[in-house]
Order: C-alpha cells, then sequence, then structure tokens
C-alpha cells in the first residue's frame, strides 16, 4: 500500500540532545513538509522540500534541521536550540500542486 | 501570507444532527483541502475541492473560489465524526504549501 511512514510513534527527549523524526514516503511525491502542532491548535510549518537536494524554511523553523537526500525520505532533526519542543510531528507530502497526504505523526515529550 | 479563518471554533451536537463548518481564506487559491483529525491525531484526508461540490457518504463540500470560502457539511451526525475539522489551501500562488485554519473542534454525544 501506498503511503507515509513516520517513526518512531512516540519519542522521549532529554534536555541537551538532538534527536530525529522519520518521514518515508512511497507515493512518488516530489515535495514533502514537516508541521508541528501543540495542544489545541492548528499545524505550523517548520520545512518543506519541494525536490530533491533543495529545502526551504517554513514559518517556525528555528531549532529544527532537515536533509532531503533521496526523494522518499525527509527526515527531521530537533536540535538543542529548541527551548520548547515538547509537541506532536507531523510529515506530508503532495506532488507538484496536488493533494497533499499526512503520516499517523510523532509525539516528542521532553523529559 | 494568506490568511484562513475556520468557523465555528467548537461545535457540540447530538447524534444525528446536520451541521455545516466553514472555511474563509484571504486570498484566491488554486486547491483547498478538508481533513479529519481523528483522537489519535491521524489526519484524515476528506476532501480536495479547489471549486464546486463533492459528496462522500454523509459528508459533502463546496468551494466557491470567487468568493473565497469553502463549507464542509455533515448530515446525520454520528459519535464517530467527533474530531477536529482542518481546512487547508497554498500559502501562496505557484506551489501547493498548505497552510491551515485553527480548526473546528467537533463533539457528537450518543
Amino acid at each position: 500500500d501506498g503511503g507515509i511512514t513516520q517513526s518512531p510513534k512516540y519519542l522521549f527527549r532529554k534536555e541537551g540532545q538532538n534527536v530525529t523524526l522519520s518521514c518515508e514516503q512511497n507515493l512518488n511525491h516530489d515535495a514533502m513538509y514537516w508541521y508541528r502542532q501543540d495542544p489545541g491548535q492548528g499545524l505550523r510549518l517548520i520545512y518543506y522540500s519541494q525536490i530533491v537536494n533543495d529545502f526551504q524554511k517554513g514559518d517556525i523553523a528555528e531549532g529544527y534541521s532537515v536533509s532531503r537526500e533521496k526523494k522518499e525520505s525527509f527526515p527531521l532533526t530537533v536540535t538543542s536550540a529548541q527551548k520548547n519542543p515538547t509537541a506532536f510531528y507531523l510529515c506530508a507530502s503532495s506532488s507538484a500542486g496536488g493533494e497533499a497526504f499526512f503520516g499517523q505523526g510523532t509525539r516528542l515529550t521532553v523529559v | 501570507g494568506i490568511q484562513v479563518e475556520q468557523s465555528p471554533p467548537d461545535l457540540i451536537l447530538q447524534e444525528g444532527a446536520n451541521s455545516t463548518l466553514r472555511c474563509n481564506f484571504s486570498d484566491s487559491v488554486n486547491n483547498l483541502q478538508w481533513f479529519h483529525q481523528n483522537p489519535w491525531g491521524q489526519l484524515i484526508n476528506l476532501f480536495y475541492i479547489p471549486s464546486g461540490t463533492k459528496q462522500n457518504g454523509r459528508l459533502s463540500a463546496t468551494t466557491v473560489a470567487t468568493e473565497r470560502y469553502s463549507l464542509l457539511y455533515i448530515s446525520s451526525s454520528q459519535t464517530t465524526d467527533s474530531g477536529v475539522y482542518f481546512c487547508a489551501v497554498p500559502a501562496s500562488g505557484g506551489s501547493y504549501i498548505p497552510t491551515f485554519g485553527r480548526g473546528t473542534s467537533l463533539i457528537v454525544h450518543p
């Protein structure tokens, strides 16, 4: 089945640590996106990539980094510079100008 | 950037009732999606509807792009319809980068 897979589902981070969230898609989509959702809020764009080896900052990129070395993969690293990383993270993909599809999300908690 | 406003922010229904959710956007768009976020957080695609009307079972959606709004209709609501409904439109002209409203939180009581 085609789709988007995020892992892990739950992630715990100690203060000062970097952690990487995985996002893989087999929909052959060019564009991929990372969003952050806080309780009771909408989705805010962190980073997006419209083609391999290229990505752009979204509205809240500070404290995050990404790479896009393969079309299928768009991992997100939450760095120690992100002061409030506890949130729900969602990855999505779409064809150019087309319908977007989302993964099941990763819930990150700082312990 | 484009502004997306959804109303109402919260909605409580008895099972069997009908409802209409609204999405207003500040600029012309060539793409609009409706999603349902279930209690586990997953976003389920409901409609991809740049213009016109579509129906899927008890749900239907209408987008009037020239007047910059879209409506999501839920008929004969069920408890499984509970969750948050989001609309998303492109951040700006050109490539589609979904920009979300704050959502409508729906609770359907049995």
